[in-house]
């Protein structure tokens, strides 16, 4: 199976900062990579797909890159219903795994 | 709108089966896409379980393959879990999902808690 790893597990932040959360796969996954946001409700809603492809109604501050092994996810200004999980979810090859969660928290 | 909710048990005794059904409105489950069981254990970690497809073939996580079962019964619109011998490590919140062309996840249930313990 590929082992998603992601960094960091946790992070605190403001209202308006720019973040990004990594996620490194244990092979290459040729820019198959899926994000998700999971609230605190447990209401789980896709964020992007194919790496940088933003999902309908997901908001433009939210943005997705990176090839080969190493993918990220960037929030440009974060807003207070930011404050969420985020799984990474490759689909290279299944079965389709997930990074382990980083749970981003108001500072 | 497409909704999917699990419904079953939220407390199974070790080495029974657990059972649960996804029921889905606003869209047939035989009309396209794959449905897909996937759970969240306590720490947070996440399994993609298995799916049946709108044609009724189903793909198993491996790890699981000789404990589960994916079914449905599309007169109700229904898809269903089925995993057997379970144990304390099943203990997690399991969700339906819809997975799209590009293997996205792209419509969840609210996800129910099941707990094993004798």
């Amino acid at each position: 199976d590929i082992q998603m790893t992601q960094t960091p597990s946790s992070m605190p932040a403001s209202l308006g900062e720019r973040v990004t959360i990594s996620c490194r796969a244990s092979q290459g996954i040729s820019n198959y990579l899926n994000w998700y946001q999971q609230k605190p409700d447990g209401t789980i809603k896709p964020l992007i797909y194919y790496t940088s492809n933003l999902q309908s109604g997901v908001p433009s501050r939210f943005s997705g890159s990176g090839s080969g092994t190493d993918y990220s996810l960037t929030i440009s200004s974060l807003e207070p219903e930011d404050f969420a999980m985020y799984y990474c979810q490759q689909y290279d090859s299944s079965p389709w795994t997930f990074g382990g969660g980083t749970k981003l928290e108001l500072k | 709108e497409i909704q999917l909710q699990e419904s079953g048990p939220g407390l199974v005794k070790p080495s029974q089966s657990l059972s649960l059904t996804c029921s889905v409105t606003g869209y047939t489950i035989t009309s396209g896409y794959d449905w897909s069981w996937i759970r969240k254990f306590p720490g947070n970690k996440m399994e993609w379980m298995g799916y049946i497809s709108n044609s009724g073939s189903t793909n198993y996580n491996p790890s699981l393959k000789i404990r589960i079962s994916i079914t449905r019964d599309t007169s109700k619109n229904q898809f269903f879990l089925q995993l057997n011998s379970v144990t304390t490590e099943d203990t997690a919140t399991y969700y339906c999902a819809r997975m799209d062309g590009w293997y996205l996840f792209d419509y969840w249930g609210q996800g129910v808690m099941v707990t094993v313990s004798s």
